[in-house]
């Protein structure tokens, strides 16, 4: 199971960019990197996925560098209600997996 | 439905009580999941089933945890003889057994356990 490195907690103010980095240095060739979002009192939610480069949604930004090593979840211009923990995860799509879910990065962000 | 659905949302029983957790999946979704998660920590797994079977049931914190599976839909977890730990939030997802890209896991909104 490749394990995931994040920062446990991040303040960024309203309308900033935010980038939060995952360190994932065994990752395996058929593994993606999926990032989960979870607001209080309710399950995580999924963001977005990707395998290598850059995957763009209406939600969220993911680039990933060639060795594949680490990632970044980009949010643009942010707003009080993204104010959540947001979860880094690896594995592969295929078939069932049992996703680790580690403590997360805590995100406030202030006005 | 259209999403995974939880019940109950909100459960308080005396110590010593047995409880029964319910999930829904998503109508399709051949892999189910079971997570705890404590206030204010991460995601703690529990089980996971593929179809009605459970490969892994490594994540049950005791023998006093249990979880089936049935029809390749509902699932129910059952705790016996409740413990002050065991208050916590139990999340359920479903996820797609199938090859390509997929979204993950849809997680339902939990049950609050409370053991008082």
């Amino acid at each position: 199971l490749a394990k995931t490195t994040q920062p446990i907690s991040m303040d960024s103010y309203e309308g900033q960019e935010v980038n939060i980095t995952c360190s994932h240095n065994n990752i395996a060739t058929n593994d993606y990197i999926t990032w989960y979002q979870q607001f209080p009192s309710q399950g995580p939610r999924f963001i977005i996925q990707g395998y290598k480069t850059k995957v763009t949604n209406e939600v969220a930004s993911l680039f990933i560098p060639a060795d594949r090593k680490s990632s970044t979840l980009s949010l643009p211009r942010v707003s009080l209600s993204d104010t959540a923990v947001y979860y880094c995860l690896v594995g592969p799509l295929s078939g069932t997996y049992k996703y680790i879910f580690g403590t997360g990065t805590r995100l406030k962000v202030l006005a | 439905g259209a999403g995974v659905s939880q019940s109950p949302s909100n459960k308080v029983t005396e110590k010593g009580k047995d409880v029964e957790l319910r999930c829904d999946p998503i109508s399709g979704h051949t892999a189910l999941y079971w997570y705890r998660q404590r206030l204010g920590q991460g995601l703690e797994f529990l089980i996971y089933f593929q179809g009605n079977s459970a490969p892994d049931k490594s994540g049950l914190p005791s023998d006093r945890f249990s979880a089936e599976r049935t029809g390749e839909s509902v699932s129910t977890l059952t705790i016996q003889r409740t413990q002050q730990e065991d208050s916590a939030v139990y999340l359920c997802a479903s996820s797609l057994d199938s090859g390509g890209s997929n979204y993950g896991y849809t997680f339902g909104s939990g049950t609050r356990l409370t053991v008082v």
